[in-house]
């Protein structure tokens, strides 16, 4: 099984500073990685495939990059709307997530 | 609009079972690989099972093979799971969840509490 560890666990962010998120994967999984956005009581919401395209209606101050093992995701301007729990997922084999990170109000 | 809505869930003893639906509309439902996931009170997200468009390629996590069963019913636009030997670990929110690989839409999801 690959193992997804994302960091930090929590991060403080004020509206409208970016946040950056990390996601490292145990042995390789090419592109083969998704970002989901995920608010209490709520569903997953895709947000980033294949390790940087953008899913349908997500804005553009997300983006995605890396490659391998390495991955970041990017919230140029946070709006109040974006504090939540970020996942990486990795689909190259059997999907595993990571264990989350939380975005919260500084 | 897409739409995906579980049931089915609610308190099960140990070892006891559970069968899960999923109702699908706004596509179609025939053209799509799926699959369920799950997600423990306040912990992260777990992949259950897969299957494809047809129902013809299926799989598992480890740690529901030989007692969970997912099947589809392309005719009534339905995805199920059928749970046996339910444990303590089991209790959790199941979505399903459109399309193999990176699901692009999900359901509300359906909690499950397996306890005595």
């Amino acid at each position: 099984e690959i193992v997804m560890t994302q960091s930090p666990a929590t991060l403080s962010v004020s509206p409208g500073e970016r946040a950056t998120l990390s996601c490292r994967a145990s042995q390789s999984v090419s592109s083969n990685l998704a970002w989901y956005q995920q608010k209490p009581g709520q569903a997953p919401r895709l947000l980033i495939y294949g390790a940087s395209t953008r899913a349908t209606g997500i804005p553009a101050r997300f983006s995605g990059s890396g490659s391998g093992t390495e991955f970041t995701l990017t919230i140029s301007s946070l709006q109040s709307e974006d504090f939540a729990v970020y996942y990486c997922q990795q689909y190259n084999n059997w999907p595993t997530f990571g264990q989350g990170t939380k975005v919260e109000i500084k | 609009e897409v739409q995906l809505v579980e049931s089915g869930g609610g308190l099960v003893q140990p070892g006891g079972s559970l069968r899960l639906s999923c109702a699908a509309s706004g596509f179609t439902f025939s053209s799509y690989e799926m699959n369920w996931v799950r997600q423990a009170p306040g912990k992260g997200l777990e992949w259950v099972s897969y299957i494809s468009s047809s129902g013809s390629t299926i799989y598992y996590a480890d740690s529901v093979k030989g007692r969970f069963t997912i099947s589809r019913d392309n005719a009534k636009n339905s995805l199920y799971l059928q749970m046996n030997s339910l444990r303590a670990e089991d209790t959790a929110v199941y979505y399903c969840a459109r399309d193999a690989y990176h699901p692009d839409y999900w359901g509300q999801g359906t909690l499950v509490t397996v306890s005595s």
